[in-house]
C-alpha cells in the first residue's frame, strides 16, 4: 500500500516570511508527484506535475523540487502573502488509472 | 473554458438512503476520477470513468457506483448510507483516459451528512 505522508500538519508564519514544507513518498516505482493548493470553500488547483528526478517548476513566488531516489518533494512559498493561506496537498500518480494518492495536506496560515 | 461543477453543495441524508452525487466535466475531458474526503483525511480514489466505462476502483464497496454519461458528465450513487459515509466527495476531471502524469482538474465538492 502506497503511504504519501507531508509535515507539518499546519503552519503559521507571518506576512513576508519564506516557508516550505515535505511531501514523503515510497521511492519505488515512482512514476509522477502532483502539488495542488486548496482554498476554503474553493476547488482543489493544480500546482504542478512532477516527473524526473531532480526537476523543478515554480510558478509565481512558489517553487517545488523533487527527489525520486530518496522519495521527497519540496514546496517553497518565498515571501508568504496573506492570499496564500490554504492547504497545500501532495499525490502521487499511481496504478493503470493515474489514480491519486494523496497525503494529508499541509495547512498554511498566513498572518498579515 | 468551463470547470468542473458538482451539484448539490451540501446534502443530508439519513442512514440507510440512497443518494446521488452530480459532476460535469471541463469541457473536452473524457475522464472523470471521484473521491472521499473523510475529515482530517487526504482524499481517497473511489473510481475513475473513461468514455462511459469504469476503468479502475479503489478500496471502497460496491454499494458505491457510478456512472458516465456520452457528455462525460458522471454520477455516483452510494446505497444504504452509513454514518462513516459523511464525507466530502470530489469528482475531477482529466484528458487521457488514466495517464499518471495528467492534470486532474477538481470541482469544488459535495458535502454529504448522514445521520
Amino acid at each position: 500500500i502506497l503511504n504519501v505522508e507531508q509535515s507539518p500538519q499546519s503552519l503559521h508564519v507571518q506576512e513576508g516570511d519564506s516557508t516550505n514544507f515535505t511531501c514523503s513518498f515510497p521511492s519505488s516505482n515512482f512514476y509522477a508527484l502532483h502539488w495542488y493548493r486548496w482554498e476554503t470553500a474553493k476547488s482543489p488547483e493544480a500546482l504542478f506535475v512532477m516527473t524526473l528526478n531532480g526537476d523543478e517548476k515554480k510558478k509565481g513566488r512558489i517553487s517545488a523540487t523533487l527527489n525520486t531516489k530518496e522519495g521527497y518533494s519540496y514546496l517553497y512559498i518565498k515571501g508568504s502573502q496573506p492570499e496564500d493561506s490554504a492547504t497545500y496537498l501532495c499525490a502521487l500518480g499511481s496504478g493503470n488509472t493515474g489514480k491519486l494518492i494523496f497525503g494529508q495536506g499541509t495547512t498554511l496560515q498566513v498572518k498579515p | 473554458e468551463t470547470g468542473v461543477t458538482q451539484s448539490p453543495t451540501h446534502l443530508i441524508k439519513t442512514r440507510g438512503q440512497q443518494v446521488t452525487l452530480r459532476c460535469s466535466s471541463q469541457s473536452g475531458h473524457n475522464t472523470v476520477s471521484w473521491y472521499q474526503q473523510a475529515l482530517g483525511q487526504g482524499p481517497q480514489f473511489i473510481f475513475q470513468y473513461y468514455r462511459e466505462e469504469e476503468n479502475g476502483r479503489g478500496n471502497f464497496p460496491p454499494r458505491f457506483s457510478g456512472l458516465q454519461f456520452p457528455n462525460y458528465s458522471s454520477e455516483l450513487n452510494v446505497n444504504a448510507l452509513e454514518l462513516d459515509d459523511s464525507a466530502l466527495y470530489l469528482c475531477a476531471s482529466s484528458l487521457g483516459g488514466g495517464i499518471r502524469t495528467d492534470t486532474q482538474y477538481f470541482g469544488p465538492g459535495t458535502r454529504l451528512t448522514v445521520l
